[in-house]
């Protein structure tokens, strides 16, 4: 069965800071992977998405970067980071258009400080 | 562009009621349509999924939907509510040859005893 992980689950990190999360699917190749941010009470931000090894798409400009260095490895990274980068942040994969599905990580609570 | 409107920010109901949650989306074709549920800190969690075929679909938890083509809906139902039930629910569709999900602003259930 597919599984995915994502870590850490909680993060805090002083302004200026770096940034690196992780996901990981496992029991899937080729998928479609997706880093989403959820704000306080409101709904999902796409941030990024990769149909593929080093293929990223950025749907919002902004303080954060991803990577696809894996085929089932996903990282959203900052240099810097800003108060506003504070969220939950939220990994993704699909197969087939989302046949089955879009199946999420448990998530990451970042705080800014 | 697709896109999805939950009118309802927050709904509250008794235990034991029935309940229905609305989704609109907003796209030509029938797109692939999908409910998602949220527990506090968590990520998300797949409750149903429609393609084609019959309109209404079944989902765990006890929870069903039906799609409309001719109201553009897709509402979630559920026949008596627990309190575990308590959650964001978030309705999401993707469309024509896209594999990005387009996800509501999601209505926050609240159950009272």
């Amino acid at each position: 069965s597919q599984t995915i992980h994502q870590w850490p689950a909680t993060l805090v990190q002083p302004v200026g800071s770096p940034l690196s999360l992780e996901c990981t699917v496992e029991g899937t190749s080729n998928p479609n992977l997706y880093w989403y941010r959820q704000a306080a009470g409101r709904g999902l931000q796409l941030l990024f998405y990769s149909v593929g090894i080093g293929q990223i798409s950025s749907e919002v400009p902004q303080n954060l970067s991803a990577s696809r260095p894996q085929d089932r490895q996903f990282i959203l990274s900052s240099k810097k980071l800003l108060l506003s980068d504070s969220g939950f942040y939220l990994c993704a994969w699909s197969r087939d258009r989302g046949r089955y599905g879009y199946t999420f990580g448990s998530g990451t609570r970042l705080t800014v400080v | 562009a697709q896109s999805v409107t939950q009118p309802d920010i927050h709904i509250t109901v008794s235990e034991g009621a029935s309940l229905e949650l609305r989704c609109n989306y907003s796209y030509g074709a029938t797109p692939y349509l999908f409910w998602y549920v949220q527990s506090p800190g968590q990520g998300l969690q797949l409750l149903l999924k429609y393609f084609s075929g019959d309109t209404l679909v079944q989902g765990i938890k006890g929870f069903e939907a039906e799609f409309k083509r001719s109201q553009s809906s897709f509402n979630l139902r559920k026949p008596s509510v627990h309190w575990s039930d308590a959650a964001e629910y978030f309705c999401a569709v993707v469309s024509g040859g896209s594999y990005i999900p387009t996800f509501g602003r999601g209505t926050s259930l609240i159950v009272h005893p």
